[in-house]
C-alpha cells in the first residue's frame, strides 16, 4: 500500500521560474515530511523538512506548503537553475523514536535555459 | 569516515547466485538503514539497525534476504539465490541519533540480476 503519493511524475521549468511538486499521505500517524534531493548516481540528500505544527517552512529559494486537514504538502523552488535539476522525493514518518521513511515515488526536475 | 561509504558501486550476477552487499556507516552512527530503489520508483524500506540489533527487519521482501552488522560499524546485507526482480539500486543511510532527522546515505549498489 502506498502511502506517500507524489505529483507530477517529470517536471520541465524553465530558468527563474517556480517549480512546485505535490505529496499526499494517508497515515495521519506521520509526522515528520522531509523532501530529499538526488542527482544521478548519488544517494538522496535532505533538502528541507517540515512538521505539521507549521503550514510553511522556507530556506532560501525552498519553500514547504503543508496543509493538515488535506494531508497535503509540497515543495516550491523559486527562481528554478539549472543546477536544481535532480530527482526530488518527498516523504513521511513519525518522529518518533528510529522511525522508516515512506517515500514517494519521486519527480524528475529538468531546468532549461 | 566523512562519509557513508558503499561497495562495490556496481555489481552484475547470474541469477541464482548470492551477493554480498556492503555498508560503512559514518563513525560514530549509532542507526543504519538500507534502502532499495528500483527504476522509476521510490526507495523501499529493507531494514533498520541500531548498534548491532535490527528491530526492524519488516521490509525485507523474502527470506533470501538478510543483514547484519558488527557493532556500531560495517553492516553487509546478502541476498541468497538472486533473482530477475532484485535488480535495483540498494542505498544505505546512517545516523548519529535516533529518528529520520540526520540521515546520510550512501551513493549505493546498483544490482544487476542477468
Amino acid at each position: 500500500q502506498q502511502q506517500v503519493k507524489q505529483s507530477p511524475q517529470s517536471l520541465i521549468v524553465q530558468k527563474g521560474g517556480i517549480s512546485i511538486i505535490n505529496c499526499a499521505y494517508e497515515n495521519t500517524a506521520f509526522d515528520y515530511f522531509p523532501w530529499y534531493q538526488q542527482f544521478p548516481g548519488k544517494g538522496p540528500a535532505l533538502l528541507i523538512a517540515i512538521r505539521p505544527d507549521v503550514s510553511e517552512k522556507k530556506e532560501g529559494r525552498f519553500t514547504i506548503s503543508f496543509n493538515k486537514s488535506a494531508k497535503q504538502f509540497s515543495l516550491h523552488i523559486m527562481d528554478s537553475q539549472p543546477g536544481d535539476s535532480a530527482t526530488y522525493f518527498c516523504a513521511a514518518s513519525r518522529d518518533f523514536g528510529n522511525e522508516k521513511l515512506t517515500f514517494g515515488t519521486g519527480t524528475r526536475l529538468t531546468i532549461i535555459p | 569516515g566523512a562519509g557513508v561509504s558503499q561497495s562495490p558501486s556496481n555489481k552484475v550476477t547470474e541469477k541464482g547466485k548470492d551477493v554480498e552487499l556492503r555498508c560503512d556507516p559514518i563513525s560514530g552512527h549509532t542507526a543504519l538503514y538500507w534502502y532499495r530503489q528500483r527504476l522509476g520508483q521510490g526507495l523501499e524500506f529493507l531494514i533498520y539497525f541500531q548498534g548491532n540489533s535490527a528491530p526492524d527487519k519488516s521490509g525485507l521482501p523474502s527470506d533470501r534476504f538478510s543483514a547484519e552488522r558488527t557493532g556500531e560499524s560495517v553492516s553487509t546485507l546478502t541476498i541468497q539465490r538472486t533473482q530477475q526482480e532484485d535488480s535495483a539500486v540498494y542505498l544505505c543511510a546512517s545516523s548519529f541519533e535516533t529518528g529520520p532527522l540526520r540521515y546520510t546515505f550512501g551513493s549505493g549498489t546498483r544490482l544487476t540480476v542477468v
